[in-house]
């Protein structure tokens, strides 16, 4: 079945460092990617989508400029969280979707993000 | 507005028993609805996706059934395990180009022996 792998599973960096997370759909082309957040006890909130070479679009709210997404391949996408400030620290989930797929939402493992 | 609720919050039951959560939605025009089961500090993992049509899918032990008239589905496990002890997601997709997935807030099932 369709395997999303994003990496690091945890990071701790220091207030004012920017941090990058990968995303990798491994046995399928995801021309859709999307990244969540997740605070405790609370469900996904959509941060914003990428499709595989063009600009993401970014729910309201979100700040583009911080929140750096790139899908530069059908088989990778990176958030960079820029400037990061301990408010940034959240559990950050991947999904991403292949073409022509309406049911194939396949979420990545998720990544902790402590800013200290 | 589209909207996913699920009930009840928060559950707990003894190893071996059944239980049963439930979705309600008012996502329109509708495509699907999934449930997923989460895992602390891990992603959500599909469990079941089922389209207008399908009235039940089933997935091992878990069951789940959609009735979209009354645009309701449940997700019945069976014989619990200490494993599945987990927070337990619906969520809807609406048939319309651009619409992304309309989450329900989820159910925290904890199995205890």
């Amino acid at each position: 079945g369709a395997v999303v792998s994003q990496h690091p599973s945890r990071v701790i960096c220091k207030s004012g460092t920017s941090v990058k997370i990968e995303c990798r759909s491994l046995d399928f082309q995801a021309t859709t990617m999307f990244w969540y957040r997740q605070f405790p006890k609370q469900s996904l909130m959509l941060m914003a989508t990428s499709n595989e070479g063009s600009k993401a679009t970014y729910e309201q709210g979100v700040e583009k400029d911080k929140f750096l997404i790139n899908h530069a391949s059908l088989t990778l996408s990176t958030l960079t969280v820029t400037s990061a400030h301990p408010e940034d620290s959240s559990f950050y989930i991947c999904s991403a979707r292949g073409e022509g797929s309406n049911y194939g939402y396949t979420f990545g493992s998720g990544t902790r993000l402590t800013v200290v | 507005k589209n909207q996913v609720e699920q009930s009840p919050q928060s559950l707990i039951i003894l190893e071996g028993k059944n239980c049963t959560l439930q979705c309600n939605y008012t996502v329109s025009p509708f495509s699907n609805l999934r449930w997923y089961k989460q895992d602390t500090g891990r992603g959500p993992v599909s469990l079941t996706i089922m389209t207008f049509s399908e009235n039940t899918k089933s997935n091992g032990r878990y069951t789940a059934t959609l009735d979209a008239d009354t645009k309701q589905s449940s997700l019945h496990i069976t014989a619990s395990q200490l494993s599945d002890s987990a927070s337990y997601i619906c969520v809807v997709s609406a048939a319309q180009a651009g619409t992304a997935l309309i989450f329900g807030k989820g159910t925290t099932l904890s199995v205890s022996s």
